[in-house]
């Protein structure tokens, strides 16, 4: 599966919105991009996956570059629940095998 | 509709004896899997069962751990003889019949302390 590189740490104000860069450079042709998050002491989340176009959810938008190099999640009015440690995964194996990185911690603030 | 259930949330263990955990799938899934998070780290694949199956044990160590899914109730992981160092969360996933594989949906997790 291809590495992901996702910034360590992000801050974002309540009610903007929030956008979450991943670079997945070597991403292979059948390889999804999934996000997850993980809120402190809870499991994680799915939050949405993409392979070509761009995906929305009642949670969040997903962009990915036409190269398919990179993407950003996007939550569109940030809240403090929203406060998570976010993942990048590129994955095309049907496992359910995930290699969770260090992810990037956002931090929604009043 | 239930998410993934595990319990118990918190158990402590003291050193050598056994740790059960559980997990109930979401109703319809039939693929569940194990996740293990140290302190201070990141999610680590474990294993990946069916019913009456193991698909990919690949993330298991080699000794003193084990997981099943049986035909009828919850999935079991469990750890022999435990030593501290096996103090972490173990989170349980779940997915339905289907593809893509890798929309998994977690457990709340369970919280292992070895004194």
């Amino acid at each position: 599966d291809a590495k992901t590189t996702q910034p360590t740490s992000m801050d974002c104000a309540e009610g903007r919105a929030a956008n979450l860069p991943c670079n997945h450079s070597t991403i292979s042709g059948n390889e999804y991009v999934y996000w997850y998050r993980q809120i402190h002491s809870q499991g994680p989340q799915y939050i949405i996956h993409g392979l070509k176009n761009n995906e929305t959810n009642e949670m969040a938008s997903l962009i990915i570059t036409e190269d398919r190099k990179s993407s950003t999640l996007i939550l569109p009015h940030a809240t403090l629940r929203d406060t998570a440690v976010y993942y990048c995964i590129v994955s095309s194996s049907n496992t359910g095998k995930l290699i969770f990185g260090q992810g990037t911690t956002l931090q929604v603030k009043p | 509709n239930a998410g993934v259930m595990q319990n118990p949330r918190h158990l402590v263990r003291r050193r050598g004896q056994e740790a059960r955990l559980r997990c109930s799938p979401m109703k319809g899934h039939s693929h569940v899997y194990w996740y293990r998070q140290l302190p201070e780290e990141g999610l680590k694949f474990m294993v990946y069962l069916q019913k009456e199956n193991i698909i990919d044990e690949s993330g298991m160590p080699k000794e003193r751990f084990s997981a099943e899914f049986p035909k009828e109730g919850p999935s079991i992981l469990r750890i022999q003889q435990v030593v501290r160092g096996d103090s972490a969360a173990y989170f349980c996933a779940s997915s339905p019949p289907g593809r893509p594989v890798n929309t998994i949906y977690f457990g709340e997790g369970s919280w292992l302390t070895v004194v």
